[in-house]
């Protein structure tokens, strides 16, 4: 079936500008998790979400940044006035249930210049 | 706070067996899991440990001692395709994971 899908792949944008990331997780899984990933480092926690509400958001860096999941399913990562040090590789992953057996989506690399 | 432990390299040859340790600090947890990353690629589930003793799938067993906030990823039969970085991960709801091990494997 199919896995874990992020849309763009890639994307440049310039210092301020507003981007948005989507996530399409596996159908079924309930369970939606977005991380960033830096070069060197392991993923960092962004967000959880159990169904359509935030279950965790404790690891949004700031006000900046914002995800929806409205309908249970995709999921949209919202950044505003971006700055540099945004630029990271955003990784969706998605569970059935909340545990620790996560399927990753192959990341959207964000370069803010 | 919340902080996983794992070194940070690992060489070993080629057929042999390698263990990669974790230890955690964490306020919530579920289990410990474990993850596989190529480089340019994204993380691959390998395992998942809820509860304490030895999971064993195929070439990779994993294990976890709740007691000691401690576990491993034990890779036998080691294959050139197992050059990797290997990460695990705790937590509940919010899933911290470790800097990685990166695994080298000499022919």
């Amino acid at each position: 079936g199919a896995g874990v899908s992020q849309t763009p792949s890639n994307k440049v944008t310039e210092k301020g500008k507003y981007v948005e990331l989507r996530c399409d997780p596996i159908s079924g899984h309930t369970a939606l998790y977005w991380y960033r990933q830096s070069l060197g480092q392991g993923p960092e926690f962004l967000i959880y979400f159990q169904g359509t509400g935030a279950a965790d958001d404790s690891g949004l860096p700031n006000d900046r940044f914002f995800a929806v999941r409205p309908e249970g399913s995709v999921s949209t990562l919202k950044i505003q006035r971006t700055e540099r040090g945004d630029s990271a590789v955003y990784l969706c992953a998605s569970s059935p249930a909340p545990t620790g057996e996560q399927y990753f989506g192959p990341g959207t690399r964000l370069t803010v210049t | 706070g919340q902080s996983l432990e794992q070194p940070s390299e690992v060489t070993a040859v080629e057929g042999a067996i390698v263990q990669i340790n974790c230890t955690y600090q964490t306020s919530g947890f579920y289990g410990l899991s474990w993850y596989q990353q190529h480089d340019g690629g994204a993380p691959t589930f390998l395992s998942y440990n809820a509860l304490d003793g030895l999971e064993e799938t195929g070439r990779f067993s994993s294990f976890l001692s709740r007691s000691d906030s401690y576990g491993y990823l034990l890779l036998q039969e080691l294959q050139m395709k197992d050059s990797a970085s290997y990460f695990c991960a705790v937590g509940d709801d919010k899933i911290i994971f470790g800097k990685g091990t990166r695994l080298h494997i000499l022919p």
